[in-house]
């Protein structure tokens, strides 16, 4: 499998303290995007780096991706309450491996914010 | 506000009806996508389109089949609904290219007893 995996599959933290999630994948990538989604709703794009760069930032969040080891992290500060949610990882390779051509989606970290 | 509608948001049928979920953008997006999930699961692609008259199948095996005679439309239809249907159903959109996320439409929960 292309997928992604998220590491850890749920973490809480306090409000306020940072949340740092972890994604792995197989192949090589386009771009990986990361996802939200509250309470199986549909997902919010959050943000999206290019396979040629190395760290990205939106707001309070944080991304990383190392092509040599096939993994990206997302780091969250100063969390809020309305953070909590599901993260998910997602690689975008194409169809060059002749396999269909659309996102390929991890298991997700399910995060919450204690107040 | 969402650019990207699907209707039904809940659908409780019985086994062996036809159904069809609808999803429809605002964007003009060449492509769309529809993904299964199970409760705390992840995403699996089963259908996607790269514009008018294209569409094909996903990673995941369906039963499902879809249509795309306009841009902003992209239904999803089940001919004889099973248990095994049981399902969250996400439609999505994205611009042509690499390099664009997906916009994602709140989903239909559909339960087929």
């Amino acid at each position: 499998s292309q997928q992604g995996e998220e590491d850890p599959q749920a973490l809480s933290i306090q409000e306020g303290e940072n949340a740092t999630m972890n994604c792995s994948y197989k192949t090589s990538i386009n771009n990986l995007q990361w996802y939200r989604q509250n309470s199986g709703r549909g997902l919010v794009h959050l943000i999206l780096i290019r396979s040629n760069e190395r760290e990205k930032h939106s707001g309070r969040l944080r991304v990383t991706l190392d092509t040599s080891k096939k993994s990206s992290s997302l780091l969250i500060t100063a969390s809020r309450a309305a953070d909590t949610a599901s993260y998910f990882c997602a690689t975008d390779w194409g169809n060059s491996g002749g396999g269909a051509d659309g996102l390929t989606f991890g298991k997700g970290t399910h995060l919450i914010i204690q107040p | 506000e969402a650019d990207i509608y699907q209707t039904p948001r809940y659908l409780v049928i019985g086994t062996g009806k036809k159904i069809t979920l609808e999803c429809s953008q605002t964007m003009g997006h060449d492509k769309m996508y529809w993904y299964q999930q199970d409760p705390g699961m992840e995403l699996h692609l089963i259908h996607y389109s790269y514009g008018v008259n294209s569409t094909e199948k996903g990673d995941l095996s369906s039963e499902s089949t879809v249509s795309r005679i306009r841009t902003e439309h992209f239904p999803l239809t089940l001919e004889s609904a099973r248990p095994s249907h049981t399902s969250q159903y996400l439609c999505a959109s994205s611009a042509t290219g690499y390099n664009y996320g997906y916009t994602f439409g709140s989903g239909t929960r559909l339960t087929v007893v």
